[in-house]
């Protein structure tokens, strides 16, 4: 089974500190994701990146960046934080694109900015 | 622009009654389909999706999809719910292009009760 594993299940933090969210999966996928998930809004997309140093904005980016040095490893970066930004965060991964290939969710973090 | 709409944000159901959950999209091109349950504190897990071939898919957990190209609907049934069933529902669609870029429904929240 692919694992996708988010460092941190709960946040707190603090308005205007640089925030990092980690996510690595196991399977070798070339895509990854990062959502944030809003009451009545679903899950928007915030960036992804389909292979390593490779980024693609999403729907929503801006207040966060990204970072993808090893292939299993898809951090987000809130460069300082706001209370908008609360949140809850998912991380996925897929295989590579074009095939109709599911992407695989972690359990998400909560983040709480104060 | 590819659209999905949940046209239910909450659909409350007695135990071992049959429920239809509701899914429409909008795209003028083919299609992938899918259906993600998400339990309480946990990530999205994959119930069920379409790629091709039969129009009726079945999914984990007892769960279905008919996939209507005419009504542009996928819409989620199970002839017997359970209180374990009670999660929030996502419909979520890919437009076949080179990027596994998924657009969400806003969910459906499915409450079970006894």
């Amino acid at each position: 089974d692919v694992k996708v594993t988010q460092s941190s299940r709960y946040l707190v933090k603090r308005t205007g500190e640089k925030v990092f969210l980690e996510c690595v999966q196991d399977m070798d996928h070339e895509n990854m994701f990062w959502y944030r998930q809003d009451p009545g809004l679903g899950l928007r997309l915030i960036y992804f990146s389909y292979d390593v140093k490779m980024k693609e904005k999403g729907d929503i980016p801006e207040g966060y960046s990204v970072s993808r040095e090893k292939k299993e490893r898809f951090s987000l970066i809130l460069e300082s934080a706001s209370t908008n930004q609360t949140s809850m965060y998912l991380c996925a991964s897929s295989l590579v694109s074009g095939s109709g290939q599911p992407q695989h969710f972690g359990d998400g973090t909560r983040l709480s900015i104060l | 622009a590819q659209s999905v709409t949940q046209l239910d944000s909450q659909v409350p159901v007695f135990e071992e009654a049959p429920v239809e959950l509701r899914c429409n999209y909008s795209s003028s091109v083919s299609v992938y389909l899918f259906w993600y349950v998400q339990y309480p504190n946990q990530g999205l897990q994959l119930l069920l999706k379409y790629l091709s071939g039969s129009t009726l898919v079945k999914g984990i957990n007892g769960f279905e999809a008919e996939f209507n190209k005419s009504q542009t609907s996928f819409h989620l049934r199970k002839p017997s719910v359970h209180i374990s069933d009670t999660a929030e529902y996502f419909c979520a669609v890919i437009v076949n292009t080179g990027f596994q870029k998924l657009v969400f429904g806003t969910g459906t929240r499915l409450l079970v009760s006894p």
